[in-house]
């Protein structure tokens, strides 16, 4: 089975542009997490879908950052424009639950994100 | 205030060593994550934990709900479990230990 699935790896971009991140979760799972991940401040959890619904995104550090789900195999994480800050590795997951409480967790690679 | 605790934050084994990996949380929770990360970033579940105790080959999760504390324990490390081990607990929102990194020297 393919695993979570994110898209790009690695993406070099310069401060102001619009950056979008994708993911593709597991075939079947009904939650899908957005996280990034510094050395200043670990695994934060920016947001979660449930049924493709926003349930808290609460994490989400400001107006530039935005996500959606249009479907059930797709998300994206947008943010316009980019700051240097925002620099880090962002990773998607998904599970098989009826909330943020339940289910095993499975990761993407995570991307790579360098704002110049 | 840190809402999940780990310890210790650096760890170094001989290999074959019985290894344990600290978890407190100060939160209500409904489960309990253990994440490994190895160098190179992919990020792997290991346990999900909302009472007692699993097991997967050398790594056994155990819970105490009442104590709001788990560890993660190996035996007979090997180098390959060289990585670093994160404590999350789901309650209200996810929150996650600073991790622990694991050198397991052959």
């Amino acid at each position: 089975d393919a695993g979570v699935i994110q898209s790009p790896r690695h993406e070099v971009t310069e401060m102001g542009q619009e950056v979008t991140l994708r993911c593709k979760p597991i075939s079947g799972h009904n939650s899908l997490f957005w996280y990034r991940q510094t050395m200043m401040r670990g695994l934060e959890l920016l947001i979660y879908f449930n049924n493709n619904v926003p349930i808290d995104d609460s994490g989400m550090p400001e107006d530039r950052f935005s996500a959606k789900m249009p479907n059930a195999s797709f998300s994206t994480l947008k943010i316009q424009p980019s700051e240097p800050r925002d620099s880090a590795v962002y990773f998607c997951a998904s599970s098989f639950s009826g909330g943020a409480s339940t289910g095993e967790l499975f990761f993407g690679e995570g991307s790579r994100l360098t704002v110049l | 205030k840190n809402e999940v605790e780990q310890s210790p934050q650096n760890l170094t084994a001989q290999e074959g060593e019985f290894i344990t990996i600290n978890c407190s949380y100060s939160v209500g929770i409904s489960a309990l994550h253990w994440l490994q990360q190895h160098p190179g970033g992919g990020i792997v579940s290991l346990f999900m934990l909302s009472s007692g105790k699993k097991k997967h080959g050398r790594l056994i999760a155990t819970i105490n709900i009442q104590e709001k504390h788990s560890s993660l324990h190996i035996t007979a490390s090997h180098p390959r479990d060289s990585a670093v081990y994160i404590c999350a607990v789901a309650g209200n929102q996810f929150y996650f230990g600073t991790g622990t990194s694991l050198t397991v020297i052959p």
